[in-house]
């Protein structure tokens, strides 16, 4: 079945540094990739997608690019903030048949603690 | 905005207690989902539903059953509560389209 592993953490940063959560991926179809946040005491955010290959997906600052030839979705962002300390979930949809619904299948997620 | 609500925020519950777990989505959504999330295990599914009154199990459904009778509302059940299902409790819904999945804030259930 469908997998997503992520790179262990927890990770933590000063303030203004970059960071790489890596990502990656095995499916039986093509998927759609996700990234999602969870802020302390919060449910899950879409923070930026990709749904075919070489796509690159942004937002707040971070992006990341589906690499279909590496099955990897790596998540960068040049300078973090204190404010971007959270859980971040990296995820992936596959439809099969005539489905129009989607399950989303999730990493372990990687707690990321942001200091000034 | 979409917004998914769920009944409780934190909850305590004794062993064998039948426990529900409302969430409600305000947009019409046809599928709705619940998972766990654990530390450590990512998110994981328990059960989800297509339709009013249809439900397909997760990956994880023993233990829990679910109930679908309006399309704005899915309610999670755990029959007999047990300690190995003390977790934070995630519901979710999901227009047709982009297949972007708006959250509830959780419910952080411990059964003692």
């Amino acid at each position: 079945g469908d997998s997503v592993t992520q790179m262990e953490g927890p990770v933590t940063l000063s303030e203004e540094a970059f960071l790489t959560i890596n990502c990656t991926y095995t499916a039986t179809g093509y998927p759609s990739l996700f990234w999602y946040v969870q802020y302390p005491g919060e449910g899950l955010q879409l923070l930026l997608k990709a749904t075919k290959a070489d796509d690159k997906g942004s937002n707040k600052g971070f992006e990341a690019t589906y690499r279909k030839e590496t099955t990897s979705f790596h998540l960068e962002k040049g300078s973090v903030q204190v404010s971007d300390s959270a859980v971040y979930f990296c995820a992936l949809i596959t439809l099969t048949g005539g489905t129009s619904y989607g399950k989303l299948t999730f990493g372990q997620g990687t707690i990321l603690t942001v200091h000034p | 905005d979409v917004k998914v609500t769920q009944s409780s925020r934190y909850l305590v519950k004794r062993t064998g207690e039948k426990v529900f777990l409302e969430c409600v989505q305000d947009m019409d959504h046809e599928n709705m989902f619940w998972y766990r999330q654990d530390p450590g295990l990512g998110l994981r599914l328990i059960y989800f539903s297509y339709d009013v009154k249809m439900k397909e199990k997760g990956d994880i459904p023993e233990g829990y059953s679910v109930s679908r009778e309006k399309k704005e509302r899915f309610s999670l059940i755990l029959e007999s509560a047990s300690t190995n299902q003390t977790s934070m409790y995630l519901c979710a819904s999901l227009g047709t389209g982009p297949y972007e999945q708006y959250f509830g804030p959780g419910t952080r259930l411990t059964v003692t």
